[in-house]
Order: C-alpha cells, then sequence, then structure tokens
C-alpha cells in the first residue's frame, strides 16, 4: 500500500516549542500533502510538495521531502494552542492517472499553554 | 463556492434501517472521495469517483455499502442494512486530478450512530 504513515501518533508540546512530525510511504508519488483537523471536523488542506520538490514553507509550517527515503516532516515552528489538531499526511501514487489519495492515521497533537 | 456539502450532519438509527448519506462536491471538481474515520482505524477511503465513475472501490467494506454519482454535483453513499459496527463519521471529499491531484476538501462529516 502507498498509504502514508505518520509518527510519532501523539505529540505534547509546550506553546512556542517546535513541533516535528514525520510520514513515511511506502510506492511512488506524484505529490505530498499535509491536513488538519480540528475535534469534530472536516480535514483541511495545509500545504502540497511536489515529488520533484525538497522543501516548501507556508508561514509557520515547513515541510520537506526526501524521496530517496520515502519520507516528509512538517514542522510548526512557534507553536500556539490553537495547533492542537490532528495531522494528516496523504500520498498519491505516480502509477497512473487513476491513483488514489489516500491518508494515514493521523497524529494528534496538543500545544500546552 | 460553499465548499462541499454533506447531509445530514449526524443520523441515528436502528439496527437493520437503510441509511442514506449525501454529498454535493465543489464545482469543477473532477474527483470525488468517500471516507469513513473511526477511532480503532483512522480515515479509510471507501470508494473513489472521477468524472463520475467508481474507480476504485476496494475500501467498501461488504456488499451492504453501495455508492452512486448520478452527475458531477451529487453523489450518495448508502448502507442497507445497517449494523452497529457502521458507526463512524463519513467524510466526502473533492479535488481535481490532472496529471496528478491538487488539494482535497472536505466536507463537514456526517456522524453515523447505528443503535
Amino acid at each position: 500500500s502507498q498509504q502514508g504513515e505518520e509518527d510519532p501518533q501523539a505529540l505534547s508540546i509546550q506553546e512556542g516549542e517546535n513541533a516535528t512530525m514525520n510520514c513515511s510511504y511506502k510506492t511512488s508519488i506524484n505529490n505530498l500533502q499535509w491536513y488538519r483537523q480540528n475535534s469534530g471536523r472536516g480535514l483541511v488542506h495545509l500545504i502540497l510538495i511536489r515529488s520533484n520538490e525538497r522543501e516548501k514553507h507556508s508561514g509557520r509550517l515547513r515541510v520537506t521531502l526526501d524521496t530517496s527515503k520515502k519520507s516528509s516532516s512538517l514542522l510548526i515552528t512557534a507553536s500556539r494552542a490553537a495547533d492542537t489538531a490532528s495531522y494528516f499526511c496523504a500520498t498519491d501514487g505516480a502509477t497512473g492517472a487513476n491513483s488514489k489519495l489516500t491518508f494515514g492515521k493521523g497524529i494528534t497533537l496538543s500545544v500546552r499553554p | 463556492d460553499a465548499g462541499v456539502i454533506q447531509s445530514p450532519r449526524h443520523e441515528v438509527t436502528e439496527m437493520g434501517q437503510e441509511v442514506t448519506l449525501r454529498c454535493k462536491p465543489i464545482s469543477g471538481h473532477n474527483s470525488l472521495f468517500w471516507y469513513r474515520q473511526t477511532m480503532m482505524r483512522g480515515l479509510e477511503l471507501l470508494i473513489y469517483f472521477n468524472n463520475n465513475v467508481p474507480i476504485d472501490d476496494s475500501g467498501m467494506p461488504e456488499d451492504r455499502f453501495s455508492a452512486k454519482m448520478p452527475n458531477a454535483s451529487f453523489s450518495t453513499l448508502k448502507i442497507q442494512p445497517s449494523e452497529p459496527r457502521d458507526s463512524a463519521v463519513y467524510f466526502c471529499a473533492s479535488s481535481f486530478q490532472g496529471i496528478s491531484w491538487t488539494e482535497a476538501f472536505f466536507g463537514q462529516g456526517t456522524r453515523l450512530t447505528v443503535v
């Protein structure tokens, strides 16, 4: 399966600290995406990184992609209590136009005020 | 655009009853996904459509589940008969697939409880 797998499963940090979350996948991909889910809500797209990119920034978010290791990391700098949520990586396979978008099980991030 | 719209937001039904979940994707998107989320199994892809055609339904649990997309602006996920183990939050998402996927937009989900 090409499904992404995040680690750690849960992360608890103090407000102001940086949070690093990792995602590994198994097969070649076109791109990798990170999503956020607040409790009881749908997933919201954060950032997309293409397979030919190595790093991407968006505000306090920094995503890296290492296709040789089939892994990605999401860094949230200067975390805030409002960043408390679950974070998911999603991958789409590079095996044709009809590859599907699949998600990992997610990482629960708790930011303590 | 109002985003992906799902209905109902909450559904409580008795075991054995038929349940129909509805989704209106974002206009212009050519792909639609149905996901199920539980604490135990996380976010599972049930089925996805491309240009209204079911492409991959390998995640559909069993014959009790069926999904249709009669046109580009509407999809249904039906469970008949429903069982308590079907209790979960069901999400619909839409996206545009060209050479690769763009971001997926999720609805707010339908929380299904089967008693």
